[in-house]
Parts: structure tokens; C-alpha cells; sequence
């Protein structure tokens, strides 16, 4: 296990919902990433918090936001949920934002009908 | 989105066999990483490699760094039954934000 939690572990929503996620990072670590994998793909960069800030982004619009608290923990928020944001969505942390090595959860499975 | 490209998509071995993957990239990478992913499971690190032409294992994993900066490829040797997954190539391009670009993904299945 890598110490890295996520809730909920699977969900569904319906298009235009709103959805939270959330991610307690491993102990020690103050970075935390939040990706997105479709069925059969890759993992995909959505966004770095650091220091409570966003610290780069990938090809996500808007209306994927973040959040992180002053214990590290996360929240990924997406708005006007759409079909095809149907995916699992990772957090990984690490120990800052440059280091090379990230830990992931397990993941929340999320469901768009 | 940006990802790079990782073979063959899926392997069917015996157990014992030896096992190899590769990915490639048309970009520089500073960092390459190899994970594995069980189902329902999220993807945990396997192997990190920092340097060019730089080689390491972690028991029967051995794994490259090529010296180009732009490709990678993980070996497993006398494959077992628990190593049946998905594996997938990483690259970092260095930079101020930690982004990794992750590659298809290996299946891989072996039949006892």
C-alpha cells in the first residue's frame, strides 16, 4: 500500500452534475497530482497542487478545479459533468514538486450516464 | 493527449519466460518510470531511472534509461504468476510541475 487514499471509491453521476473527489496524501509528502485514465488508456495529467496552489496544468478545461488543505489532503471538483468524463481518477503524491517518483491510490471510479 | 508510445499492447507468455517492453518518445525525458497496475487497483511504482544510459533492477525487474533520453525498456526475467498486469512507461520533462506523460500500457498474461 502507498499510504495515498481516495473517496469515494466508485460513484454515479448524471450529465451536468457536480462531483467532488477527495485524496489523503502518504505521510511526509506535500505535493499531490490528480490524473485522469479512460478504459484502456494511460493515465492523463489533470493538475499539481503544492503549497495549497495549483503548480501546472494539463489539456483540462476549466471546469476541473482543485483544491488543497494545509495537511496536504486534496479535492478534485468537476462541473457540468459530461459523458466522456467517465474515468477513473488518481491522486498521487509525492515529496515535492519536482521529484520524479509519485505514489497513487487506488483510484475513484466515476460513472457519467 | 501527449503520450508516448509503449510495446507491444499486450503479451501472452508461459510462466517462467522471460519478458520484455519498450516505449519511445519523440521528446527529451529528465526521468523515466516503469509502473504495473492491477485491476481496480491504482498504479505503483516499480522502477525510476534518472540518468542517461543509466541501468537498474529491483529483483527479477531490470530496466534502461536509453542513452538518447527518449526511449526506455523494462525487462522481466522467469515471469510468475503474480506478474500479470499492466505495465506502463512514464517520462518526466523536468520543469517546475512534476507531470508525467504515461504510455498505453503492456497487458500482460501468462498461462501457468
Amino acid at each position: 500500500e502507498t499510504g495515498v487514499t481516495q473517496s469515494p471509491t466508485h460513484l454515479i453521476k448524471t450529465r451536468g452534475q457536480q462531483v467532488t473527489l477527495r485524496c489523503s496524501s502518504q505521510s511526509g509528502h506535500n505535493t499531490v497530482s490528480w490524473y485522469q485514465q479512460a478504459l484502456g488508456q494511460g493515465p492523463q495529467f489533470i493538475f499539481q497542487y503544492y503549497r495549497e496552489e495549483e503548480n501546472g496544468r494539463g489539456n483540462f478545461p476549466p471546469r476541473f478545479s482543485g483544491l488543497q488543505f494545509p495537511n496536504y489532503s486534496s479535492e478534485l471538483n468537476v462541473n457540468a459533468l459530461e459523458l466522456d468524463d467517465s474515468a477513473l481518477y488518481l491522486c498521487a503524491s509525492s515529496i515535492g514538486p519536482i521529484a520524479g517518483e509519485l505514489f497513487f491510490g487506488e483510484g475513484s471510479r466515476l460513472t457519467v450516464l | 493527449g501527449q503520450q508516448l508510445n509503449q510495446s507491444p499492447q499486450s503479451m501472452f507468455i508461459q510462466e517462467g519466460e522471460d519478458v520484455s517492453m519498450n516505449c519511445t518518445s519523440s521528446s527529451i525525458f529528465n526521468t523515466w518510470l516503469w509502473y504495473k497496475q492491477d485491476p481496480g487497483e491504482g498504479p505503483v511504482l516499480l522502477i525510476a531511472l534518472y540518468k542517461a544510459g543509466e541501468l537498474t533492477s529491483n529483483g527479477r525487474l531490470t530496466a534502461q534509461f536509453g542513452i538518447t533520453r527518449k526511449d526506455s525498456f523494462l525487462n522481466i526475467s522467469a515471469s510468475i504468476p503474480s506478474d500479470v498486469g499492466i505495465y506502463f512507461c512514464a517520462g518526466q520533462e523536468g520543469g517546475g510541475a512534476q507531470k508525467l506523460v504515461f504510455g498505453q500500457g503492456t497487458r500482460l498474461t501468462i498461462n501457468p
